[in-house]
């Protein structure tokens, strides 16, 4: 089955700054990759996602870029704010597989300290 | 419009036991998927249904079992529980016709197993 690896594991940035989270997948067959923010003690929430027929998806200062042939892709947050401070997730799935199950990265603990 | 409920929210149990967690999806959701989160382990796949019928399977030993009702309610069941069943386990629904790929996630229910 498909793996997601999920780096760094935690993620420390000034308020202002950038932050980048990056996965991996292993399965080439995978063809939709969705971003989860998980604020403490709150439910995950779908943030942005991106398809392989696209290479980059923004979404005001969210951005996701995928590159199939590596079989990675990234989450680019510009100007972060102490409100982004979650755990996020990458996660990889593809349309033939059935529609809740997503292989889901470790998570990205996310400090913006103000 | 209302989103994914899920009960209890909260609940100890003892080596041994078992329970049964409840989710209502979002109205008009068919699909309804379970996770379990821990710490360190990001999300893992337990099972999806849909339309009644388990349509995937994650990787867990055959304790963990589930189904879904024709309101699309689903509930989940962990017999014999084991110290290491302690976790967020988090329901996911989705799919009102088309499929978008979001999961809509509930709060989820903690169980702690002593």
């Amino acid at each position: 089955g498909e793996n997601v690896e999920q780096h760094p594991s935690t993620l420390s940035v000034q308020e202002g700054d950038s932050a980048v989270i990056k996965c991996t997948y292993s399965d080439s067959a995978s063809n939709y990759f969705p971003w989860y923010k998980q604020e403490l003690g709150k439910r995950p929430q779908l943030i942005i996602d991106i398809r392989s027929n696209v290479g980059e998806k923004k979404d005001q200062r969210i951005a996701v870029t995928l590159n199939k042939t590596a079989k990675h892709f990234s989450l680019h947050i510009t100007e972060t704010q102490p409100e982004d401070s979650a755990v996020y997730f990458c996660a990889a799935s593809y349309r033939g597989s059935t529609l809740g199950r997503l292989y889901f990265g470790r998570g990205t603990q996310l400090t913006v300290w103000p | 419009k209302a989103g994914v409920t899920q009960t209890p929210r909260y609940l100890i149990k003892t080596r041994g036991q078992q329970v049964t967690l409840s989710c209502s999806p979002i109205s008009g959701h068919r699909s309804v998927s379970w996770y379990q989160q821990t710490p360190g382990q990001g999300l893992q796949f337990l099972f999806e249904y849909f339309s009644e019928t388990q349509r995937n399977k994650g990787n867990f030993p055959g304790r963990f079992s589930g189904r879904q009702f024709s309101n699309s309610r689903s509930e989940m069941n962990v017999s014999t529980l084991e110290l290491g069943d302690s976790a967020l386990y988090l329901c996911a629904s989705s799919w009102r016709g088309e499929y978008t790929g979001e999961l809509f996630f509930g709060e989820g229910s903690r169980l702690t197993v002593l």
